[in-house]
């Protein structure tokens, strides 16, 4: 157990609809990234915050938006969702920023679009 | 585009064989790189991580991997694989001054032969 808590686990939505993703970071940690994992993209950084501020930003699509609130716990929303975004999505923590933290990684959830 | 490749998509062996997983990034700068596993059903753990120092980085599980510089590579390797080692394997980068993104490749699925 990485400490960091994905929920839902799992989730079947409709194209069109909208959906929110929470993650809990680890104790302690200030720091939250977002990742896609699907089959022909592997794992794409999505987008990082710190202390409830944005820190950097990958391939998120202009649908997506993500928060960290005071509490620390993140969400990403996903909108207008059509079939691609099928995926898995992880979130990870860590205690702060910068190239020497090691980021640890929930379960995921699996978002499927139909 | 600065990425990070992973050069097998599949690898099968049996047990008891040796494993080498190629790993190559194209960041020209200082780079801190890692090797996570994710086995089936199961968050991204980390194995190893190289920030400076020693270029050969022992993990857990017996892993190790080798930082060589002039090549851009950080292979990992396990003299002998186990059944229990069938998982993914996901190299990554932390390139300095690229705003606190973790870099992930394709990764590569292990297939351990009883």
């Amino acid at each position: 157990d990485s400490g960091v808590t994905q929920t839902p686990k799992h989730l079947i939505t409709a194209t069109g609809q909208r959906v929110t993703l929470r993650c809990s970071p680890r104790s302690g940690d200030l720091s939250v990234y977002w990742y896609q994992q699907s089959l022909d993209q592997g794992l794409q950084f999505l987008i990082q915050y710190y202390n409830g501020e944005e820190r950097a930003k990958g391939n998120i699509l202009e649908r997506f938006s993500a928060q960290q609130f005071p509490d620390l716990h993140s969400e990403l929303n996903l909108s207008s969702l059509e079939l691609g975004d099928s995926a898995l999505y992880f979130c990870a923590s860590s205690v702060a920023v910068g190239a020497n933290t090691e980021a640890f990684f929930g379960q995921g959830t699996r978002l499927t679009v139909v | 585009a600065q990425s990070v490749s992973q050069h097998n998509h599949h690898v099968i062996l049996s047990e008891a064989a040796s494993l080498e997983l190629g790993c190559n990034y194209s960041y020209g700068g200082t780079v801190n790189l890692f090797w996570y596993v994710q086995y089936p059903g199961q968050h991204l753990q980390l194995l190893l991580k190289y920030f400076s120092g020693d270029p050969l980085v022992k993990g857990i599980k017996g892993f190790e991997a080798e930082f060589i510089k002039s090549k851009f590579s950080f292979n990992l390797r396990k003299p002998s694989v186990q059944w229990s080692d069938t998982a993914e394997y996901f190299c990554a980068a932390y390139p300095y001054n690229q705003g606190g993104k973790l870099i992930f490749g394709q990764g590569t699925e292990l297939s351990v032969k009883p």
